[in-house]
């Protein structure tokens, strides 16, 4: 079985420049969360998609934003990058009403 | 209300001996505890999780001891190895409900031979 997939794997990226980074589910899964997890802190939580929907956002501002497609792919978008929005971004899947996520091997985005 | 907090932060222990991390959590509504390993470059792996209708779970040599009064949960590696050297984070959910987990700060545990 195909685990979380990512892509792209690194990106360097200018201020005030805008990023999509790409996340494919676990095959039969359809949540799909996202997670910051810059250098030297934990993960922080941003956002949860499931069926298509977004279910909650954790304390990011709304430059953080993101989409669930109907094949349950998702999207991160990022816009009007800050130099502390460095930080690998990680994608998890679940199935439905299972709590265990599954971790995809990250996106890591450098800003300067 | 939110965290859970994670000790040591690093931690150093021989080839052979056992790993203690340990997690405290203040609200009462997580029900789901997992424990993650994360080698560098690499996304976090579910390494073992817990319930609080259970005071303990045992999977090889890693055990989680859950203590619901005390509010808190701890990862025990016996017979710790070289490849077990990476970081270890601990985490909370509600299963139903906002389902995101939140994650302690990690610990990173050092395995010497």
């Amino acid at each position: 079985e195909a685990g979380v997939t990512q892509s792209p794997t690194h990106l360097i990226k200018t201020r005030g420049q805008q990023v999509t980074l790409r996340c494919s589910p676990i095959s039969g899964h359809t949540s799909v969360y996202w997670y910051q997890q810059a250098l030297g802190l934990g993960l922080q939580f941003l956002l949860w998609y499931d069926e298509g929907e977004e279910r909650n956002r954790g304390n990011f501002p709304p430059r953080f934003s993101g989409r669930q497609f109907p094949n349950y792919s998702s999207e991160l978008n990022v816009n009007a990058l800050e130099l502390e929005d460095s930080a690998l971004y990680l994608c998890a899947s679940s199935g439905w009403i299972q709590e265990t996520q599954y971790f995809g091997p990250g996106t890591r985005l450098l800003v300067l | 209300q939110q965290q859970v907090k994670q000790s040591p932060q690093s931690l150093i222990v021989q080839k052979g001996g056992i790993s203690i991390i340990n997690c405290a959590y203040e609200n009462t509504a997580f029900d789901y505890f997992p424990w993650y390993q994360q080698f560098p470059g690499k996304g976090p792996a579910l390494l073992i999780a817990i319930r609080p209708d259970v005071s303990e779970k045992k999977e090889g040599r890693f055990t989680i001891s859950f203590n619901k009064s005390a509010k808190q949960f701890s990862l025990h590696i016996m017979d710790s190895q070289p490849g077990d050297s990476a970081t270890y984070f601990c985490a909370a959910s509600i299963k139903m409900g906002a389902q995101k987990l939140v994650f302690g700060q990690g610990t990173r545990l050092t395995i010497n031979p």
